[in-house]
């Protein structure tokens, strides 16, 4: 299977400020990437579609201006979070969609703690 | 470093017949495993395992975990067309590593 990588792992940041995931798919040329967002215990939510060169399709109830999404190219899908707050904290997951029909590929993840 | 393995990666039946999904696993801390459905863009929650031994049933899928071999099946029983998907499964404690999934597709 196709190997997705992100960065960083782990980040902590102050109230406020932004804070920038990447995901990168190591071996496949991603046209499509996407952003989970994981909740305790067992519920995994897709927050948008990332499509590689043009805009990214979120879903309902995500707020496109506070997580912004770049997929600037067939390897590469940012997600930054503006003006974090203490409730964006949370495991931010991506992944690519590589192979057949609804087949993805998930990276390890990125633990997000806003103070 | 935290490793999920999936087996097999692709399966062909016919309905009616039963399947067996594997997913054993390497983590540093370990809380639950978790496995899903996906059809569609987002993953649809099957189980959630905690305790070995302990068989988890909903209709014709069932799921058991072995906590001291580090792995966990999924069993589907009078498989149907519509079961056709990728199963994943997942492991962890509050940050869950996936697996690379099980393509199953049932043949009428």
């Amino acid at each position: 299977g196709a190997v997705v990588s992100q960065h960083p792992s782990r980040v902590i940041c102050k109230s406020g400020t932004s804070v920038k995931i990447e995901c990168r798919s190591l071996d496949f040329q991603a046209t499509t990437m996407f952003w989970y967002r994981q909740f305790p215990k067992q519920s995994l939510m897709l927050m948008a579609t990332s499509n590689e060169g043009s805009k990214a399709t979120y879903e309902q109830g995500v707020e496109k201006d506070k997580f912004l999404i770049n997929h600037a190219s067939l390897t590469l899908s940012t997600l930054t979070v503006t003006s974090a707050h203490p409730e964006d904290s949370s495991f931010y997951i991506c992944s690519i969609e590589a192979g057949g029909p609804h087949e993805q590929f998930f990276g390890p993840g990125t633990r997000l703690t806003v103070l | 470093e935290d490793k999920v393995v999936q087996s097999p990666l692709s399966l062909v039946v016919h309905e009616g017949d039963t399947v067996t999904l594997n997913c054993s696993y390497e983590v540093t801390n370990f809380r639950s495993l978790l496995w899903y459905k996906q059809e569609k863009k987002a993953p649809t929650f099957l189980f959630m395992l905690t305790s070995s031994g302990i068989e988890k049933k909903s209709g014709r899928l069932s799921s058991i975990l072995d906590k001291k071999e580090l792995f966990s099946i999924l069993n589907i029983t009078a498989t149907q067309t519509g079961d056709s998907a990728v199963y994943l499964c997942a492991v962890g404690y509050n940050d869950m590593r996936f697996g690379a999934g099980t393509r199953l597709t049932v043949k009428p």
